[in-house]
């Protein structure tokens, strides 16, 4: 595997459920990201790990929990989410301090019923 | 608070043709990065140009290649001999500060016709 790859692909859940996503990444950085794209809106940005601690967290509600065990690897755990939650979430990687560029996962297209 | 915005959101260009996509932010920083991301249909953003505040030359890559106008704060995409995969969402980003944070715009849909 290359790159930053996130899985599941596609989730479909209820209101009730607990699920998480999963973010790899295989470049050697040491900074990671969760973001939310829904349609016709910038892409949001939701947390931020550097040096795997969490150094950004732009007023996500608590039902999106991340966690960041090691420098290659992001999870968002989700628990009883709301239908405006259902969106495209995407992983993102770089080499912090550098102001170099983010390299993106493909995305885990979430749908809350 | 930096903004990014793109004032098309749609544009189409004819296969070999030529288009330019526009971009303007708004900061207060004299130090930052810019960059155009493209997103195709299968969704994986990638990276297709970047240019740094400070260097006054225009970055190019290949097809691909900017208008950086940095006391108007603008950041106009070039994509020159367009091709059917250049399709795509592209999205403005800024960033500044060590956290790499990036501030993005809302994109522009490019339809590339035969």
């Amino acid at each position: 595997e290359t790159g930053v790859t996130q899985t599941p692909r596609h989730l479909v859940m209820g209101m009730t459920n607990k699920k998480s996503l999963k973010c790899e990444q295989h470049l050697g950085h040491n900074a990671m990201y969760w973001y939310k794209q829904s349609a016709k809106k910038p892409l949001e940005l939701m947390f931020v790990y550097s040096l795997e601690e969490r150094v950004e967290n732009n007023s996500v509600p608590s039902r999106f929990s991340p966690e960041c065990p090691n420098s290659s690897h992001l999870f968002l755990h989700l628990h009883t989410l709301q239908p405006e939650d259902s969106a495209l979430y995407l992983c993102a990687s770089s080499q912090q301090a550098l102001n170099y560029e983010q390299y993106f996962g493909p995305g885990t297209r979430l749908t809350v019923t | 608070a930096q903004t990014v915005t793109q004032s098309q959101p749609e544009m189409s260009v004819q296969e070999a043709e030529t288009v330019t996509l526009s971009c303007t932010y708004d900061t207060s920083e004299s130090d930052y990065y810019l960059f155009w991301y493209k997103q195709p249909p299968s969704r994986q953003m990638i990276l297709v140009i970047r240019q740094e505040a400070y260097k006054q030359q225009n970055a190019t890559e290949n097809r691909f290649s900017v208008n950086f106008q940095k006391a108007a704060k603008s950041f106009s995409l070039k994509i020159s001999d367009s091709q059917l995969g250049d399709a795509a969402m592209y999205f403005c980003a800024y960033n500044t500060g060590t956290a790499s944070k990036l501030t993005f715009g809302t994109g522009t849909r490019l339809q590339v016709t035969l």
